[in-house]
This record gives C-alpha cells, structure tokens and sequence, in this order.
C-alpha cells in the first residue's frame, strides 16, 4: 500500500535544530518533497530530493534521504519561531502522496 | 511564487445550501487537484484533471463535484451542503510536462456548514 507516516508532533527550544522524520512505502519513488503550511494558509514546497541523491542542503535546510530504510529527515538549523508550522513530506511516483504531517512548535 | 488562487477563503452556509468553491491559476498547468483538509491535518485528494474536460475522482469518496472547462478554472461544487462537508478545501496544480509533479497550493476554503 501507499503510506508516508510522520511522527505528529515535535518541540523545539528557538536557535536548536529540528529533525522532521518521515518513512515511506514505495521504492519506486522518483522525488520526495517536504511542504510546509502555515496557519490559515495553503501548502508551500520548501524543497525536494531526487531518489539518487543523498542529501540535499539549501540554506538552514537540510534534506537526508535513506533508500533502503525508506527514510527521509528534514533538519533545520537554528529554528526560528516562524519555522512553526506544519511539516508535510510527500513521494512521487507516478503520483503525489502526502504524509501525515508534522506540527512543529518552536519556543523561546 | 504560485500564482493560485482560491474564493472565498471563508464560507458559512446552512444546510442544504448548493455552494461553488473557486480555485484559478495562471501558470498554465494541466494538472489541478482539490484536497480536503481535516483537522487532524491530514490531506485527502479528493478530485482532479489533467486538462481540460478531464476529470476524475481522488482517494477519498466526496460528494462534490468538479468540472475542467478552462485549463485556468477548477471550480468544486457541493449541491447540498451538510454539516459532515465542514472543511478546509485546498486547491493545487502542476505542470504535466515535469516529471515531478511538483504541486503549488492556493491558500484554501475554510468551509463551516451549520
């Protein structure tokens, strides 16, 4: 079956690292995304993993994708308060399936 | 930035009310897609296309409806509105001709229905 699971919640302290987790079910997965939607709003893509590649780091963005556990993580450095949110990650095969989502609270 | 829009971004409506939740972009995707939203986060496709005149039913069984007759327009229309329908409705959409489908979102419909 098709099922990306996400840990629900997670609190950071502000200026630590966050690490959203995410497993997946398909191997055939092409892309792997990570969005993020804030209160009230729609969904917005934060960035995204090619299958062949390991890692991907975009500013305080960190993208690490595990093939063979299925396993992917988004870290981001030196969380802010505007980082609360809700973390979705998604894989694309011949479609685009979300996970559950992740709520991140960031306090000070 | 995506340019996708939604209207209204807040209804309250009675029972039994038919309503028409509207979602344009002007990005020239062929594909767009409508996602219920519960409040336990969870997204549901629910409708999508991937041009016009095409339409077809997502993952999740709903009770409304879609029609594709412009490339830009992806309206969602419940002809009878019940309270079980009490929703935020996100609308996206994508370019075909990437193989990503990378999906952009407008900013929702949140949907009260008394």
């Amino acid at each position: 079956g098709e099922d990306v699971e996400q840990s629900l919640f997670l609190s950071v302290r502000e200026g630590d690292s966050s690490v959203i987790n995410c497993t997946y079910t398909d191997s055939s997965s092409t892309y792997l995304y990570w969005y993020k939607q804030e209160p009230g709003a729609g969904l917005q893509l934060l960035t995204y993993i090619f299958s062949n590649m390991d890692m991907k780091q975009d500013q305080r963005l960190t993208v690490l994708l595990n093939k063979k556990d299925k396993h992917l993580s988004l870290r981001i450095a030196d969380t802010q308060t505007g980082d609360s949110a809700i973390y979705f990650c998604a894989e694309y095969t011949d479609k685009l399936i979300f996970g559950t989502g992740t709520r991140l609270q960031v306090f000070p | 930035e995506a340019d996708i829009y939604q209207t209204p971004r807040y209804l309250v409506i009675g029972t039994g009310k038919k309503i028409t939740l509207e979602c344009s972009q002007t990005m020239g995707h062929d594909k767009m897609y409508w996602y219920q939203q519960d409040p336990g986060m969870e997204l549901h496709l629910i409708h999508y296309s991937y041009g016009v005149n095409s339409t077809e039913k997502g993952d999740l069984s709903s009770e409304s409806t879609v029609s594709r007759i412009r490339t830009e327009h992806f309206p969602l229309t419940l002809e009878s509105a019940r309270p079980s329908h009490t929703s935020q409705y996100l609308c996206a959409s994508s370019d075909r001709d990437r193989g990503s489908d990378e999906q952009y979102f407008g900013p929702g419909t949140r949907l009260t229905v008394t």
